[in-house]
């Protein structure tokens, strides 16, 4: 059984679109994340997510939304695609905020072309 | 905010030789956590350390936690081919924030 899994594995993308990112852990954890990896495998926080409510917002553009429908899931959905936006986006959950192990999804490489 | 250093960002050892990756910051920290990912995969966490001093030991990787809880290490004891990945660092706050180093890609040839 997954602990955290994501869909799609791999989206390929023309500028200008729009698409979203589904990200479910069945770990019964409190806490969710998004991470951006970026060609050079710098990992950033982008968004922590707390029983539902936004925690962390990193500085990220707007035109990224995240989405927790209940605290099992956290969606990403991104509007008006750009070249940079090329990246693995990983989610992530822990048992609490102040809990530190970190239990990763596999990843959605993300091509916009 | 803080940050940490990773160094070095690349390192290339034979089979058998040994690595160390090493992860600074500039203030004390309150824990260090260290994760691998394997090429193509996500980053597994391997153990965290949140006292001064702290030594801990997974079969070849010995952890470190600086006495000042500013800097730490990964060492691997004779490298082996499942060793390649990149390791990071990082840390939390109760805020719900992480910040990871910029990683150490370890390649090792047979």
């Amino acid at each position: 059984d997954t602990a955290v899994s994501q869909t799609p594995k791999y989206l390929v993308t023309q500028m200008g679109n729009d698409k979203s990112i589904k990200c479910e852990q069945n770990l019964g954890h409190d806490t969710m994340y998004w991470y951006k990896q970026d060609s050079k495998k710098f990992l950033k926080i982008m968004f922590s997510y707390n029983n539902k409510e936004l925690i962390i917002n990193e500085t990220v553009p707007n035109r990224f939304s995240p989405k927790s429908p209940d605290k099992a899931h956290l969606n990403l959905h991104i509007n008006s695609l750009e070249l940079g936006d090329s990246a693995v986006y990983f989610c992530a959950s822990s048992q609490t905020l102040s809990t530190d192990t970190q239990y990763f999804g596999p990843g959605t490489r993300l091509t916009v072309l | 905010g803080q940050q940490v250093m990773q160094i070095p960002q690349y390192q290339h050892v034979q089979e058998g030789e040994d690595f160390t990756t090493y992860c600074n910051s500039s203030t004390t920290l309150s824990n260090i956590q260290w994760y691998k990912q394997r090429p193509g995969g996500h980053p597994v966490f391997l153990i965290q350390l949140v006292k001064s001093g702290e030594v801990k030991k997974q079969k070849r990787l010995t952890f470190q936690f600086g006495e000042a809880k500013k800097n730490s290490s990964l060492h691997i004891t004779a490298t082996q081919t499942t060793d390649v990945g990149t390791y990071f660092c990082g840390y939390n706050t109760n805020a719900g924030k992480s910040t990871f180093g910029d990683g150490t890609t370890l390649t090792v040839k047979p």
